[in-house]
């Protein structure tokens, strides 16, 4: 089944502490992207990667770090965590690029005490 | 500055009815437009994607217009059904930008 996985789905986390939340597609897309998702502000893009190696800023993208070694992984790194940044994140990939049909993860529910 | 606005309020309609959701937006010039499916808890769903040449595009029970002179489109369910309760999100995707996402609308079709 084609899908975008991402874990861990809940994380609680205290200010400080660093974490890393994985991304993983199995479609073989060149296209991977980060978003936080908050009420009232709507999905916003972190950051994103058009291929492996090749990572560029989104719009909101103080506070993270993102790798991609490999194609099909993308994860998102919170060096040091802090309230607000808790969120809801979502990975997503497309096939070529941002002006592709975007497959989405199910989401990571972030908390950061 | 650039915005994309959709309603915030809840949509409330009676099941068999037309939903009908908007998407405006200002000072984009977009390629072209896609709606998503958002389901509580998780990630949104791609539904139908419309370009700047296209007016309206059809999909089951769903249709979509885009008016680049309005600045609008409009995202309709058919017949609506329980099951199509969620929320919408209409996303932008400008000439020279990255896909740029509205807020979103919650849609209920009560019975």
């Amino acid at each position: 089944e084609a899908q975008v996985t991402q874990n861990p789905r809940y994380l609680i986390t205290v200010t400080g502490k660093k974490l890393t939340v994985t991304c993983s597609q199995n479609m073989n897309h060149e296209y991977m992207s980060w978003y936080r998702q908050d009420p009232g502000l709507g999905l916003r893009q972190i950051y994103y990667s058009m291929n492996v190696e090749v990572t560029d800023k989104g719009d909101v993208p103080e506070g993270y770090k993102v790798s991609r070694k490999e194609k099909r992984n993308f994860p998102l790194i919170l060096e040091s965590p802090s309230p607000n940044q808790t969120s809801l994140y979502f990975c997503a990939s497309s096939a070529s690029g941002r002006m592709d049909t975007q497959y989405f993860g199910p989401g990571t529910r972030l908390t950061v005490l | 500055s650039q915005k994309i606005e959709q309603n915030s309020e809840a949509l409330n309609i009676q099941e068999g009815k037309t939903a009908t959701l908007t998407c405006n937006y200002t000072n984009y010039s977009p390629a072209y437009l896609q709606w998503y499916r958002q389901d509580p808890g998780r990630g949104p769903v791609f539904l139908l994607l419309i370009r700047e040449n296209e007016k309206e595009k059809r999909k089951e029970r769903l249709k979509v217009t885009f008016d680049t002179t309005l600045k609008q489109s409009l995202f309709h369910i058919t017949a609506s059904q329980p099951a199509d309760s969620a929320t919408y999100l209409c996303a932008l995707l400008p000439h020279t930008d990255k896909l740029i996402f509205g807020t979103g609308t919650r849609l209920q079709v009560f019975p």
